[in-house]
């Protein structure tokens, strides 16, 4: 089954504890992204990914960093986490950037920064 | 900067009613547009994807529509019942997503 995997699904950390949010994907496809989601704010971009060892910013990656060592996984590292990047978190991939099909989104990370 | 945004808000209307759902963007050279379905708290559920060259997809009482030179699109639900409530995302896709904010609709009994 075609399917994008985020783990963990929920997480509750405290502020400065170096965290992942894995995200692994099984269709081959070149272009990932990460994207938190906030109230009233609609999912914003943090990072994308063309292809293995390409990364690029978003629209808000302060805070944030991510590596692409492989096709199948785009994992998102907070270094320092700190209470306002408490949110919804998608991972999605694509089978490549501008492609006409659809994106297949992650069932999200719930995270709480105390 | 391509800009999508979607009115109204919220919605909350009985239940049987037939009702509209708008999203607008401001750059017509989009790909792709895909209206998701997303429940409190949860993950995005694709209900409908319209690629550029469309103008409609139609799934049961769901009909989305495109209009790309005005920027538009509407989802269209048909006979709505408290089950539809739920948060309702369109975004449009360019060399990434664009998302707008969501209309949260509220299907009383």
């Amino acid at each position: 089954e075609a399917q994008v995997t985020q783990n963990p699904r929920y997480l509750i950390t405290v502020t400065g504890k170096k965290l992942t949010v894995t995200c692994s994907q099984n269709m081959n496809h070149e272009y990932m992204s990460w994207y938190r989601q906030d109230p009233g704010l609609g999912l914003r971009q943090i990072y994308y990914s063309m292809n293995v060892e390409v990364t690029d910013k978003g629209d808000v990656p302060e805070g944030y960093k991510v590596s692409r060592k492989e096709k199948r996984n785009f994992p998102l590292i907070l270094e320092s986490p700190s209470p306002n990047q408490t949110s919804l978190y998608f991972c999605a991939s694509r089978p490549r950037q501008g492609s006409f099909t659809e994106a297949f989104f992650g069932q999200g990370t719930r995270l709480t920064v105390v | 900067k391509q800009e999508v945004t979607q009115i109204p808000a919220a919605l909350s209307v009985p239940e049987g009613e037939n009702l509209v759902l708008n999203c607008s963007f401001t750059d017509s050279a989009i790909y792709n547009l895909q209206w998701f379905r997303q429940d409190p708290g949860k993950g995005l559920t694709s209900l409908l994807l319209i690629q550029s060259s469309q103008r409609e997809q139609t799934s049961g009482r769901l009909n989305a529509s495109l209009d790309k030179s005005s920027g538009r699109s509407t989802l269209y639900i048909a006979a709505s019942q408290p089950g539809d409530s739920a948060t309702y995302l369109c975004a449009v896709y360019l060399e990434d997503m664009r998302f707008g904010a969501g209309t949260r609709l509220t299907v009383k009994p």
